[in-house]
């Protein structure tokens, strides 16, 4: 069946600018998850949904980014005022929610460059 | 968070079966260990993930000592495609939300 779709897959953005990151889960899934991988870097939590309680922000390193969640649909990751340092492949991965026992299903990522 | 201790890197013989450990001595009772793998330029791929009792899929095998402390991963015939960073991780309690923190990993090299 359909994995997780992301898009776009690249986006080059000069410094400044505001980006948004658009993230499909896969149908069902009721979690969903926001990760930052820098290059040669391991994943670094963002920010998790799930169904309808508050979302898990601890992750979000400024408050220029934030992300949304529709239900158990789309979700987009917004960051304003784009620097440098937000350069990464920005990772989506959805889970369905049973304690422990629903892995992480991710998409490829949008690779993000701000010149 | 239960935290996770593995090598940097390892090598391993193609056709010949890779053992990758990990160390997680904090972890708790109701924390489950899972294991991911990524290759270069794409999302972590799922692997295998346990409790207490070993576990086999047809990717993998998961060995966890009794006491829990630390786990094996065994893919019993690597091949050059299983080249990539592998990462263990304790996924935190359910009152965290459930949420994956990632380590560094193992970077595994298979060679010909």
């Amino acid at each position: 069946g359909a994995g997780v779709s992301q898009s776009p897959s690249n986006k080059v953005t000069e410094k400044g600018k505001d980006v948004e990151l658009r993230c499909d889960p896969i149908s069902g899934h009721t979690a969903l998850y926001w990760y930052r991988q820098r290059l040669g870097q391991g994943l670094e939590f963002l920010i998790y949904f799930q169904g309808n309680s508050a979302p898990d922000k601890s992750g979000l390193p400024s408050d220029r980014f934030s992300a949304e969640r529709t239900g158990e649909s789309v979700s987009t990751l917004t960051i304003q005022r784009t620097q440098q340092e937000d350069s990464a492949v920005y990772l989506c991965a959805s889970s369905f929610y049973l304690e422990g026992v629903s892995p992480l299903h991710f998409g490829n990522g949008t690779r993000l460059t701000v010149t | 968070d239960a935290k996770t201790t593995q090598p940097t890197s390892m090598d391993c013989a193609e056709g010949r079966a890779a053992n990758l450990p990990c160390n997680h001595s904090t972890i708790s009772g109701n924390e489950y260990v899972y294991w991911y793998r990524q290759i270069h330029s794409q999302g972590p791929q799922y692997i295998i993930h346990g409790l207490k009792n070993n576990e086999t899929n047809e990717m993998a095998s998961l060995i966890i000592t009794e006491d829990r402390k630390s786990s094996t991963l065994i893919l019993p015939h690597a091949t050059l495609r299983d080249t990539a960073v592998y990462y263990c991780i304790v996924r935190v309690s359910y009152n965290q939300g459930g949420k994956l923190i990632f380590g560094q990993g193992t970077e595994l090299s298979v060679k010909p």
